[in-house]
């Protein structure tokens, strides 16, 4: 009930068009969603997060799309560049936000190529 | 925005020795610190977490005579691997909890490769 399933494991995209990493979750309790780059051998950071009050976010050219009901989200990366190649990882806490925030689980992570 | 300085970035030892990693919050005061290693081509796995001033608390499967974590301070914690095997060799990252964005941060890693 604590895994985050994430696909596709690998994605490869041209330059300029869209990508889109799909995530779903079972624990409804989950309430912090992040998604994550990392490029090889660095750390991850965070691209961009959401609370499920909100069914979408957008920050640039990465938005997140979220559906409560089908306990899924994902991220949609627009205009691809060649410089976004990396992994991708979702993932997914509990209590995020407030004076007690547990764990992050997450997903099994995507490897990104976009071709120029 | 928050800063975790891990060190070091990569670090070779022979088998048998303990290595020790460091990861510094040099912006905010982290509470808590997450312990993460990872293997080529694979998610994250959660090893520990640790809060200021008392004892880390281990996931199911990892050693914590082998993997002992200090977190004596609000910006610094640390991780040794101690007897270090070939099968030890990994990637290590530290990510701390922070109240500025109630976010996570990561630090940029550590390569430990064991001889």
């Amino acid at each position: 009930q604590q895994q985050v399933k994430q696909s596709p494991q690998s994605l490869i995209v041209q330059k300029g068009g869209i990508s889109i990493i799909n995530c779903a979750y079972e624990n409804t309790a989950f309430d912090y969603f992040p998604w994550y780059q990392q490029f090889p051998g660095k750390g991850p950071a965070l691209l961009i997060a959401i609370r499920p009050d909100v069914s979408e976010k957008k920050e640039g050219r990465f938005t997140i799309s979220f559906n409560k009901s089908a306990k899924q989200f994902s991220l949609h990366i627009m205009d691809s560049q060649p410089g976004d190649s990396a992994t991708y990882f979702c993932a997914a806490s509990i209590g995020a936000g407030g004076t007690s925030y547990g764990k992050l689980t997450f997903g099994q992570g995507t490897i990104l190529t976009v071709h120029p | 925005g928050a800063v975790v300085s891990q060190h070091p970035s990569w670090v070779i030892c022979k088998s048998g020795t303990s290595v020790k990693i460091e990861c510094r919050s040099l912006d905010f005061q982290a509470t808590t610190m997450f312990w993460y290693r990872q293997f080529p081509k694979q998610s994250l796995m959660l090893m520990a977490t640790s809060n200021e001033g008392s004892k880390a608390t281990y996931e199911q499967g990892v050693e914590k005579d082998k993997f002992l974590i200090n977190h004596a301070s609000l910006t610094l914690s640390t991780l040794t691997v101690t007897s270090a095997h070939p099968e030890d060799s990994s990637f290590y990252i530290c990510s701390a909890r922070t109240s500025i964005n109630y976010g996570y941060t990561f630090g940029s890693g550590t390569r430990l490769t064991v001889v």
